[in-house]
């Protein structure tokens, strides 16, 4: 079974710029989950989403923001970057499928460098 | 409470050592816990988690520890080998939805 791909893999862009970043989640997982990951701050949870919608949100400012599809991909957009705004995004997957489902395993991340 | 990776703790082992990688978790409702492992430039890979009803679970060359009374889990990584070199992380939480709270990850280097 494929694991969670993220696309793209690195990305550069300017202060005042947005960009979106893609999910796919492991087939049949249903919940996504986005984590922002920078040498200061370590992991921090950006928000999840299970069957479209958002199940939980992180302390992020609102350009930070999600939406998730009816077949699970998902996607984070990220408007009026700053500079530091600079990190490694995490998604990750996992089938919330009932007790004991909710194992999270994450893609290998894209690198956002803002300019 | 929130990680904060400002500096990484280092565990420095010889090949063939049992490793111990401790972490102290915050909140005392987390029900759920698990250990990541993650390889510079990659995505945090799965190790071994374990539910608040067991205090210890094994798997293939690790063991998770789980000590409720004092927030206390641990990873123990039996005979470590150098591709064990990795920046390993503690995360909990609580039900449903909750959302994972990572600790700030500790550095193993494994030297042959």
């Amino acid at each position: 079974k494929a694991g969670v791909t993220q696309t793209p893999r690195y990305l550069i862009k300017t202060r005042g710029q947005q960009v979106t970043l893609s999910c796919s989640p492991i087939s049949g997982h249903r919940s996504v989950s986005w984590y922002q990951q920078t040498p200061g701050q370590g992991l921090q949870f950006l928000f999840e989403y299970f069957s479209e919608t958002q199940r939980n949100k992180g302390n992020f400012p609102g350009r930070f923001s999600g939406r998730q599809f009816s077949n699970s991909r998902s996607e984070m957009n990220v408007s009026t970057l700053e500079l530091g705004d600079s990190a490694l995004y995490l998604c990750a997957s996992s089938p919330k499928a009932g007790p004991s489902t909710d194992t999270q395993y994450f893609g290998p991340g894209t690198r956002l460098t803002v300019l | 409470g929130e990680s904060v990776g400002l500096h990484l703790p280092t565990l420095s082992v010889q090949e063939g050592d049992n490793s111990i990688i401790n972490c102290a978790y915050s909140n005392s409702a987390s029900d759920y816990f698990i250990w990541y492992k993650q390889e510079s430039g990659k995505g945090p890979q799965f190790i071994i988690d374990i539910r608040s009803n067991m205090d210890k679970r094994q798997g293939q060359r690790v063991t998770v520890l789980l000590n409720k009374t004092v927030k206390h889990l641990s990873l123990q990584i039996a005979a470590t080998q150098p591709g064990d070199s990795a920046v390993y992380f503690c995360a909990e939480r609580g039900t449903g939805f909750q959302k994972l709270v990572f600790g700030t990850g500790t550095r193993l280097l494994v030297s042959p």
